[in-house]
C-alpha cells in the first residue's frame, strides 16, 4: 500500500533560519503530493499540492517539489518566523484510491525569535 | 466559512462504556471523514462517508460506527471503548471524494480512556 515517511519528528530553528523538512513516499503510482500544516489548537490545513502536471508548489513562501526519481517532496521555507511554528504532515492522494490521505507522522518545527 | 466545528473537545471516557463523538459542517460538503491520531504517528482514516453512503476501513470496520443524519453532521461512535482508543480524533470535509486532497479538518476531540 501507499506510505508516506518523515523522519524529523522536530525541527528547531530560530527566525530568519532556512527550513527543510524531509518527506518521501512510496506508491505504485503517480500521487497528488501535499503538506499540510496543524498550527497549535487547530486542525490541519491545506499549504500547498503538487499534482504530476506540474512538479512544484509555493504557498505562504513555502515550497515543494516533486521528486520522481528520487520520490521526495520535501519542504523548504528561505526564512522562517515564529508564527511558522507549527506541526507539518506530508500527504499523498492515491489517483486510484479515491478520496482517501495518507499522512505522514508529522514533524513539529519550533521557531524561536 | 471554512469551519469544521466537533464536540466535545475533550472526552474522558470509562473503559467498557460507550464514546460518541460530534462532527458538523456548513460547507454543504458531501464528504466526511472520521480519522485517529496517536502521538508521534500518521493520521489515520477510520471511515468516511460519501453522501449517505459510509465507507469503512478493513482494519476498523467492527471498532467504529458512523452515522449521518443530515448533510451537516456525522458522528463518531464506540460501542466500548477500551484504552487503545485514547487518541485525537478528528473531523474532516471535502466538497466530494475527487477533492479529497483539500479536506477541511476540525480542532479534534481528545479521548482519553480510563
Amino acid at each position: 500500500g501507499d506510505s508516506v515517511t518523515q523522519k524529523q519528528g522536530q525541527v528547531t530553528l530560530s527566525e530568519d533560519d532556512f527550513l527543510f523538512i524531509n518527506c518521501t513516499y512510496s506508491t505504485t503510482t503517480y500521487p497528488t503530493l501535499l503538506w499540510y500544516v496543524q498550527y497549535p489548537g487547530q486542525g490541519p490545513q491545506l499549504l500547498l499540492k503538487v499534482t504530476t502536471a506540474n512538479n512544484k508548489g509555493i504557498s505562504r513562501g513555502f515550497e515543494a517539489t516533486y521528486d520522481k526519481g528520487t520520490t521526495s517532496f520535501h519542504l523548504q521555507k528561505a526564512s522562517v518566523q515564529e508564527s511558522d511554528s507549527a506541526v507539518y504532515f506530508c500527504a499523498l492522494v492515491d489517483p486510484q484510491v479515491v478520496g482517501q490521505l495518507t499522512f505522514g507522522s508529522g514533524t513539529r518545527l519550533q521557531v524561536y525569535a | 466559512d471554512t469551519t469544521v466545528k466537533q464536540n466535545p473537545r475533550y472526552k474522558l471516557a470509562r473503559v467498557g462504556k460507550p464514546v460518541n463523538l460530534i462532527c458538523s459542517q456548513t460547507m454543504n460538503h458531501d464528504t466526511m471523514y472520521w480519522y485517529q491520531k496517536k502521538p508521534n504517528q500518521a493520521p489515520k482514516l477510520l471511515l468516511f462517508y460519501y453522501d449517505k453512503i459510509l465507507n469503512r476501513e478493513a482494519d476498523t470496520f467492527e471498532k467504529f460506527q458512523s452515522s449521518r443524519p443530515n448533510n451537516s453532521f456525522c458522528s463518531l461512535y464506540i460501542g466500548s471503548a477500551g484504552l487503545e482508543y485514547s487518541a485525537m480524533y478528528l473531523c474532516a470535509s471535502s466538497r466530494d471524494p475527487d477533492w479529497g486532497y483539500e479536506q477541511y479538518f476540525g480542532p479534534g476531540t481528545r479521548l482519553t480512556v480510563l
